[in-house]
């Protein structure tokens, strides 16, 4: 079966301070993977998704950046975090496939960022 | 813009009886909706799903139905349960290639014993 981890679970920075949170994903091959942020009482906002390695497309300008190093890793970047940059940062999978057919994301279990 | 809307934050239902969250949704491209359950400070979990080429959906207790030229899904859980307590979000993508998915801004569900 398929598993998603994030890590770390909770994290307090200082603004200007630089971020990585890494996604991996095990029991699949070539997932599409995608980063989303929720920011307090709001919905899910989609920031980043790649549908391989290498391949990034961003979907909401800011001074966030993704890479996708590995098949299976997604690491979400920034070189000086505002307050702004608070939230909840949800890593998500999809099967990686090319059709007319939908799939369903899975989510992984967050990771709580305060920027203070 | 946004084009996936829950209009409702909260809800109330007590147990045993009906729960119906809705959805409103203004892409006529979308083509797939589905509904994820989240609790506080955990990532949110697929619960189920509709293709547009379907009007309704059902998994136990969970029902999704679609009316398409309304551009609204609801999710009916039936009996609700204590544990269905949680925020609800629906969301949407228009097909193909990477899903993109659009999502609703969130209903709180509360079930009162």
């Amino acid at each position: 079966s398929q598993t998603i981890h994030q890590w770390p679970a909770t994290l307090v920075q200082p603004v200007g301070s630089p971020l990585s949170l890494e996604c991996t994903v095990e029991g699949t091959s070539n997932p599409n993977l995608y980063w989303y942020r929720q920011a307090a009482g709001r919905g899910l906002q989609l920031l980043f998704y790649s549908v391989g390695i290498g391949q990034i497309s961003s979907e909401v300008p800011q001074n966030l950046s993704a890479s996708r190093p590995q098949d299976r890793q997604f690491i979400l970047s920034s070189k000086k975090l505002l307050l702004s940059d608070s939230g909840f940062y949800l890593c998500a999978w999809s099967v990686g496939v090319w059709g007319f057919y939908q799939e369903t994301q899975y989510f992984g279990p967050g990771t709580r960022l305060l920027v203070l | 813009d946004q084009q996936v809307k829950q209009n409702s934050p909260s809800l109330s239902v007590q147990e045993g009886r009906i729960s119906i969250l809705n959805c409103d949704y203004t892409n006529s491209m979308f083509d797939y909706f589905l509904w994820y359950k989240k609790y506080p400070a955990e990532g949110p979990t697929f619960l189920i799903s509709i293709s547009s080429i379907k009007d309704k959906n059902e998994d136990g207790r969970f029902t999704v139905f679609l009316n398409k030229s309304a551009k609204h899904l609801s999710l009916h859980i039936v009996p609700s349960q204590p544990g269905d307590s949680a925020v609800y979000f629906c969301a949407a993508s228009g097909g193909g290639g990477a899903q993109k998915l659009v999502f609703g801004q969130g209903t709180r569900l509360t079930i009162n014993p």
